[in-house]
């Protein structure tokens, strides 16, 4: 168990609707970062929080919206969906910034299914 | 720009024989790198990561992996497989020292490893 809570596990819905994915981070950890995996894109990187404000932006759509709360837990809104938006969405965390000045850990992932 | 490219989208072995995952990258500077662990509905694990001190790194399992710069690679290696190891592993770069946004980790396509008994 890497400490790292995502809710919810699996979630279908239809196009054009809007989901929205939480995660909590290890206790103590300031950085949440947001992965996207998908068959035909691999793992890639969305976007990076540190202590509740934005730090980093990947390959992230602008249907795409995250933020990071004071008490550290931060949510990824997805909007307008499409079928290529069918995925696995990872959240990570770290106590630092840099990812190579340590591990991220990872959470199980949030299964999206777009219908 | 920094890129992974790992060699082999799968790797089959028998239980109890090494195990070689091989990883090249594409860097014009020092890069970390890392290798990661994904088992079958599960997040990622890092297993080890090279940040320009020992060239040999271990990690955790057995599992190491060799940085040779002449090579630009840093292939993944167990001595002896275990059922437990069957799993889908990613070779990572990070783009955080080429003035890239920190915690830009750059994901290879993985190398699903399967071991048979």
């Amino acid at each position: 168990d890497s400490g790292v809570t995502q809710t919810p596990k699996h979630l279908i819905t239809a196009t054009g609707q809007r989901v929205t994915l939480r995660c909590s981070p290890r206790s103590g950890d300031l950085s949440v970062y947001w992965y996207q995996q998908s068959l035909d894109q691999g793992l890639q990187f969305l976007i990076h929080y540190y202590n509740g404000e934005e730090r980093a932006k990947g390959n992230i759509l602008e249907r795409f919206s995250a933020q990071q709360f004071p008490d550290l837990h931060s949510e990824l809104n997805l909007s307008s969906l499409e079928l290529g938006d069918s995925a696995l969405y990872f959240c990570a965390s770290s106590v630092r910034t840099g990812a190579n000045t340590g591990e991220l850990f990872f959470g199980e992932g949030s299964r999206l299914t777009v219908l | 720009a920094q890129s992974v490219t790992q060699l082999d989208s799968h790797v089959s072995v028998s239980e109890g024989t090494p195990v070689l995952l091989r990883c090249n990258y594409s860097s014009s500077y020092s890069p970390s790198l890392f290798w990661y662990v994904q088992h079958p509905n599960k997040g990622l694990q890092l297993l080890l990561k090279y940040t320009s001190a020992a060239t040999l790194v271990k990690g955790i399992n057995g599992f190491e992996a060799e940085f040779k710069k002449s090579e630009t690679s840093f292939h993944l290696t167990k001595p002896s497989a275990h059922m437990s190891d069957a799993a889908e592993y990613f070779c990572v770069v990070s783009a955080a020292n080429y003035g890239g946004s920190q915690g830009n980790l750059i994901f290879g396509k993985g190398t699903k490893l399967s071991v048979k008994p």
